[in-house]
């Protein structure tokens, strides 16, 4: 089945410092989403994708679609402590048996910010 | 703004015993998504729904699993019997029309299953 390769498992940082994190698969997606899950709660939505080389801000997040499809990349500019959490990709996958979409979700990145 | 709410937020129970987790999505979206998250396998989808249909459950354990909409406001999980392999912290999300817009979560039941 499709899966999502995330990278790096888990990263320190110094506050201040920029980040970067990617996903990639040997599948083609149509589109590209990057939630934050702190703990205790729910991923929540940061940057959706929607074109192949797209790139997008929110913030101090910028990510984009890589233009072969199989791969997005996440940017955090100077990191700060509230930065602490998992951050996830997930890839959209077309069923064409239930004309539905549906997401495949990467295995996370853990971000931890020193002060 | 408008959130998924799950109940309960934490379950400990017993195996053996029948577990049932709701959802109310989001008012005005029509796909429902129930995962499951745990350490070793990261966000398994379990099942979705569009307009309270059942689309794909192939996620799923059907001997012990179901999920249903009863109706537009309420989607829940159930698992009957209960295993100590089913904790986990099992989130919904919904999403609207069309159902390729991003999809919302919320904050989740943290199941024990003693």
């Amino acid at each position: 089945g499709q899966q999502l390769n995330q990278s790096p498992q888990s990263m320190f940082i110094q506050e201040g410092e920029d980040v970067s994190m990617n996903c990639t698969s040997s599948s083609i997606f149509n589109t590209w989403l990057w939630y934050k899950q702190d703990p205790g709660e729910g991923p929540v939505l940061l940057i959706a994708l929607y074109k192949a080389g797209e790139l997008t801000s929110n913030g101090r997040l910028t990510a984009q679609f890589g233009i072969t499809r199989k791969d997005s990349f996440l940017n955090i500019s100077a990191s700060i402590p509230s930065d602490v959490g998992i951050y996830f990709c997930a890839g959209q996958v077309f069923n064409g048996t239930s004309g539905t979409y549906k997401y495949i979700f990467g295995t996370g990145t853990r971000l931890k910010v020193l002060a | 703004d408008a959130r998924v709410t799950q109940t309960p937020r934490h379950k400990v129970t017993e195996m053996g015993q029948e577990v049932t987790m709701r959802c109310q999505p989001i008012l005005g979206h029509n796909t429902v998504f129930w995962y499951r998250q745990t350490m070793m396998q990261g966000l398994e989808l379990l099942a979705y729904f569009r307009n309270r249909a059942p689309l794909d459950d192939s996620g799923m354990p059907k001997d012990r699993f179901s999920a249903e909409m009863p109706d537009a406001t309420l989607a829940t999980l159930k698992i009957q019997p209960s295993e100590p392999r089913d904790s986990a912290v099992y989130f919904c999300a919904s999403g609207p029309t069309p159902t390729n817009q991003p999809q919302h979560f919320g904050d989740g039941t943290r199941l024990s299953i003693l």
